[in-house]
């Protein structure tokens, strides 16, 4: 599975937009970047998965450059709520007999009023 | 929205006893695993399961675990020999497919005495 390499923590204020940075050099072929979201005490939860390019949902934005060696979670106009710890994991999907996702350290956001 | 749900929340047990650990997936999902998280640290894989047997497990997933769907809708973790270093948060999740979006149960808090 690639390594991946995201900023061990952010700080940011109410309102603002919040870009964590993921960084993925030996990410193969048919590798997928996908983040999730932790709270205190709780299960990850799924925010977005991409292979290329730009992926928007609800939530966020997912940028993944042309060499697909890094890739930016964009949070729009963070709240309070979105303090927690983003992960950065990086696999194959689909099919048979290939390895499960593994978390990193993540990056923990602290979103200040 | 769909959930998985763990019980119990949370368990207390001795070292030495065994304890299983009960999740249900969402029900139309094939992939189901399930992490641990030591309080503090990072999640760490242990176990993803389908067709009916373990897919890929982990070097912690050593023989006092083992993992079960006894039925159609539960899954279970098994740890035969609990040690102290067994005391963490345990997340089962479930997917569609392998590594596309996991849905993370709520956890439970094991602690080994």
């Amino acid at each position: 599975l690639a390594k991946t390499t995201q900023p061990i923590s952010m700080d940011s204020y109410e309102g603002q937009e919040v870009n964590i940075t993921c960084s993925h050099n030996n990410i193969a072929t048919n590798d997928y970047i996908t983040w999730y979201q932790q709270f205190p005490s709780q299960g990850p939860r799924f925010i977005i998965q991409g292979y290329k390019t730009k992926v928007t949902n609800e939530v966020a934005s997912l940028f993944i450059p042309a060499d697909r060696k890094s890739s930016t979670l964009s949070l729009p106009r963070v709240s309070l709520s979105d303090t927690a710890v983003y992960y950065c994991l990086v696999g194959t999907k689909g099919g048979t007999g290939r390895r499960a996702l593994t978390f990193g350290s993540g990056t923990r956001l602290q979103v200040q009023p | 929205e769909p959930e998985v749900t763990q019980t119990p929340s949370h368990q207390v047990t001795q070292m030495g006893q065994e304890v299983i650990l009960r999740c249900v997936p969402i029900s139309n999902h094939l992939y189901f695993y399930w992490y641990r998280q030591i309080l503090g640290q990072k999640v760490e894989f242990l176990v993803s399961f389908y067709n009916n047997e373990i897919s890929e497990k982990s070097e912690i997933f050593d023989d006092q675990f083992s993992v079960e769907r006894p039925d159609g809708s539960n899954f279970t973790l098994k740890i035969r020999s609990t040690k102290l270093e067994d005391s963490a948060m345990y997340f089962c999740a479930s997917s569609d497919q392998l590594n596309t979006e996991a849905f993370f149960g709520q956890g439970t808090r094991l602690t080994v005495v």
